[in-house]
C-alpha cells in the first residue's frame, strides 16, 4: 500500500536555528500536506502543496512530485514550534483520503 | 479559523459495549472523515463521507463500524460491539473542497 516516510524521527534545536523536515512517499501523490500536531493531539493544517514551493510565515514547503519527496523548512525556530510535524500525501482519485507519515517530533530549547 | 468540535475528549467503556463518537463539523462543509491514531503510531484513514454516503473506507473500518450524519447534525462514528483493539484516538475532519482539511481535537477511546 501507499507509504509515507518522514525523517528525522526527532529533532532537537536551539531557539533561532532552522529546521528541515523530509517526507518521502512510495507512490504518485497529487499533493502533500503538512500538519502540526500539538502535544495534546489536535492537528493544525500548515501548508498544502501539489508541487513546487509554497511559503507562509516562517514555513516553506517544497514538493517534488516526480521524485516522490517533499520537505518543510522552519526558519528561526521558536520554543512554541515544539510538537510533531506530520506529512500526509493525497493520491489522485482518492476522494481526498490522506496517508500520513509517523511524524517528526521537534523540540526547540531555549 | 474554522473549528471542528469533538465531544467528549475521552470515553472509557467496557469491551462489547456500543460507543458513539460525535463530531460537529464546520457548518458549510460537505466532506467528512474519520481517522484513527493508536498511541505512538501514525494517523490512519478510516472512512470518508459525502452527500449522505460513504465514499471510501479502509480495511480498518470493520463491519462493527458505521457512520452517519442524520439531518445535518453531528457526524457520528458508531462502534458496536467494541473490542480492545479499538482503543485509540479518533479524529474527525471536515472540508468544503478538500483543499484544506480541518481536524478536531480527537476523542480518546479506551476500551477495557
Amino acid at each position: 500500500g501507499q507509504q509515507v516516510q518522514q525523517s528525522p524521527a526527532s529533532l532537537v534545536l536551539q531557539e533561532g536555528e532552522n529546521a528541515e523536515l523530509q517526507c518521502n512517499f512510495s507512490s504518485t501523490a497529487t499533493r502533500l500536506q503538512w500538519f502540526y500536531q500539538r502535544p495534546g493531539g489536535s492537528l493544525v493544517s500548515l501548508l498544502s502543496n501539489p508541487s513546487g514551493t509554497k511559503h507562509t510565515g516562517r514555513l516553506t514547503s517544497t514538493t517534488v512530485t516526480k521524485e516522490r519527496r517533499g520537505s518543510l523548512h522552519i526558519s528561526s525556530s521558536q520554543i512554541t514550534d515544539s510538537g510533531t510535524y506530520l506529512c500526509a500525501m493525497e493520491s489522485g482519485g482518492s476522494n481526498y483520503k490522506l496517508t500520513f507519515g509517523k511524524g517528526t517530533l521537534l523540540t526547540v530549547t531555549p | 479559523g474554522p473549528k471542528v468540535l469533538q465531544i467528549p475528549s475521552h470515553q472509557i467503556i467496557d469491551m462489547g459495549q456500543m460507543v458513539t463518537l460525535n463530531c460537529d463539523p464546520v457548518s458549510n462543509h460537505l466532506y467528512f472523515y474519520w481517522y484513527k491514531q493508536i498511541l505512538g503510531q501514525q494517523m490512519e484513514f478510516l472512512v470518508n463521507f459525502y452527500n449522505g454516503k460513504v465514499m471510501e473506507k479502509s480495511k480498518l473500518f470493520k463491519d462493527q463500524f458505521s457512520v452517519e450524519r442524520p439531518d445535518g447534525s453531528y457526524f457520528t462514528l458508531k462502534i458496536q460491539p467494541t473490542a480492545l483493539e479499538d482503543s485509540a484516538v479518533y479524529f474527525c475532519a471536515s472540508s468544503s473542497s478538500a483543499e484544506t482539511l480541518y481536524f478536531g481535537s480527537g476523542t480518546r477511546l479506551t476500551v477495557l
